[in-house]
């Protein structure tokens, strides 16, 4: 069964610098999100993106992150100037079709660590 | 705006029964549940939309009403393997399909 695929699957960086997070979504999905989970909280939502740009983003989502598709395959989240609150798990997720009616599914995460 | 989850916890023995409520005070789209266990990604089980449809995923099955934006997962008969943690996605009116999480539900089923 296709799946998300996101790499690395750890990451830990010193605070101030940057890092990109990567995500190869299934191949024939056209909406891909951004998630992330502070330990033991829940997942919050960051971004969507379709059609090579931001569909919506919350408030999380600052001027310090930015998001791509470089390739057409990878979807990457970039954090600028990392901060110790950043430390998260990250999941990507990507889905079919638009509206709420199909499910995201989801990658394993990548666990950012800022020291 | 994220919905509410209700019981925070839950603690079962093998074969019982539970119900997780999730509500929300935004028109809903869809609802989307999840089950994510620990240092694992979330998985998806199963979505309800407008209409009340009852949707199921094995032994759990799930209800929607609209008019009360809420939403319930019903586990029936549990299985050890249904511990994990339970959250439900809502999807609101008007947005662009990203999910609005609730904190969920600790579920432990023992033996």
């Amino acid at each position: 069964e296709p799946e998300v695929t996101q790499t690395p699957s750890h990451q830990v960086t010193q605070m101030g610098q940057e890092v990109i997070l990567r995500c190869v979504p299934i191949s024939n999905h056209l909406y891909f999100y951004w998630y992330r989970q502070i330990l033991g909280q829940k997942v919050e939502f960051l971004v969507s993106f379709y059609n090579n740009e931001i569909s919506e983003k919350s408030e999380i989502f600052d001027d310090q992150f930015s998001v791509e598709r470089p390739d057409g395959s990878n979807f990457t989240l970039k954090i600028r100037s990392t901060k110790l609150e950043d430390s998260a798990m990250y999941f990507c997720a990507s889905k079919e079709w638009g509206q709420g009616n199909q499910p995201q599914h989801f990658g394993d995460g990548t666990r950012l660590s800022i020291l | 705006q994220q919905p509410v989850q209700s019981p925070q916890a839950v603690i079962l023995r093998e074969g019982e029964d539970a119900v997780i409520n999730c509500s929300s005070s935004k028109a809903l789209y869809s609802v989307h549940w999840y089950r994510q266990k620990h240092g694992e990604a979330p998985v998806f089980l199963m979505i309800l939309l407008k209409g009340g449809e009852q949707m199921r995923h094995e032994k759990i099955s799930a209800s929607f009403n609209e008019k009360k934006q809420q939403s319930s997962l019903y586990l029936t008969a549990s299985q050890l393997s249904y511990s994990g943690t339970y959250f439900c996605g809502t999807v609101i009116v008007g947005s662009q399909g990203n999910l609005i999480f609730g904190k969920g539900t600790k579920l432990s089923v023992k033996p």
